[in-house]
């Protein structure tokens, strides 16, 4: 079962903007990833960031942590119709299988 | 290869058929995953391998469902007695040293 809630559900944007994606979870975890998906397509990993970590940068990607809170954010920043896809969270817990939440459908509007 | 590779990318069967999935991970990849994947939801674990054995398969469904990789290399997922509730994209993935996951295209299963 999935324990990862993501929010929003769908997000519309237009080209340029930043989208910002929240992940929640419930358990105490190793790392937490993110993930896109095309449509139709596999996971693709985006970046990773540890529990001891509470920001992390990756080209137009910035992705925090707040582990008191259980809950992470992923922006993109200046956001391109290319960025269109499924994002999902995904953390590592003690049982060392690797949780996914329910996903945020991105579209940006070109 | 460069990738993990799912074969058959599709797989049509007649419920109450037996199916068989392959997944070929990232060379020098010790841990493999099994997901699930129903349309506009996130993966779902089914089972997790670290070499050959089965490290955890507390997301397997049934006992219709059945994984092996024992060489520690390509795993297969077994499906018996199908069931239209099979219908799903499944997904395999190779874990790396540093913890990403990496994944193949999948293979979906239409139950009819």
């Amino acid at each position: 079962s999935q324990q990862g809630e993501e929010d929003p559900q769908a997000l519309s944007i237009q080209e340029g903007e930043n989208a910002t994606m929240n992940c929640s979870y419930k358990t105490s975890i190793n790392n937490l990833q993110w993930y896109r998906q095309n449509s139709g397509r596999g996971l693709v990993h985006l970046i990773l960031i540890r529990s001891n970590e509470r920001e992390k940068h990756s080209g137009r990607l910035r992705v925090t942590l707040d582990t008191s809170k259980k809950s992470s954010s992923l922006l993109i920043t200046a956001s391109r119709a290319a960025d269109t896809a499924s994002y999902f969270c995904a953390y590592l817990g003690s049982a060392r299988q690797l949780t996914f939440g329910s996903g945020t459908q991105l579209t940006v509007l070109p | 290869g460069a990738g993990v590779s799912q074969t058959p990318s599709n797989k049509v069967t007649e419920k109450g058929k037996y199916v068989e999935l392959r997944c070929d991970p990232i060379s020098g990849h010790t841990a493999l995953y099994w997901y699930r994947q129903s349309l506009g939801q996130g993966p779902e674990f089914l089972i997790y391998f670290q070499g050959t054995g089965a490290a955890d398969d507390s997301g397997l469904p049934n006992d219709r469902f059945f994984a092996v990789r024992p060489e520690g290399s390509v795993s297969t997922l077994k499906i018996q007695r199908t069931e239209r509730g099979d219908s799903a994209v499944y997904l395999c993935a190779s874990r790396s040293g540093t913890g990403e996951l990496f994944f193949g295209e999948g293979s979906r299963l239409t139950v009819l």
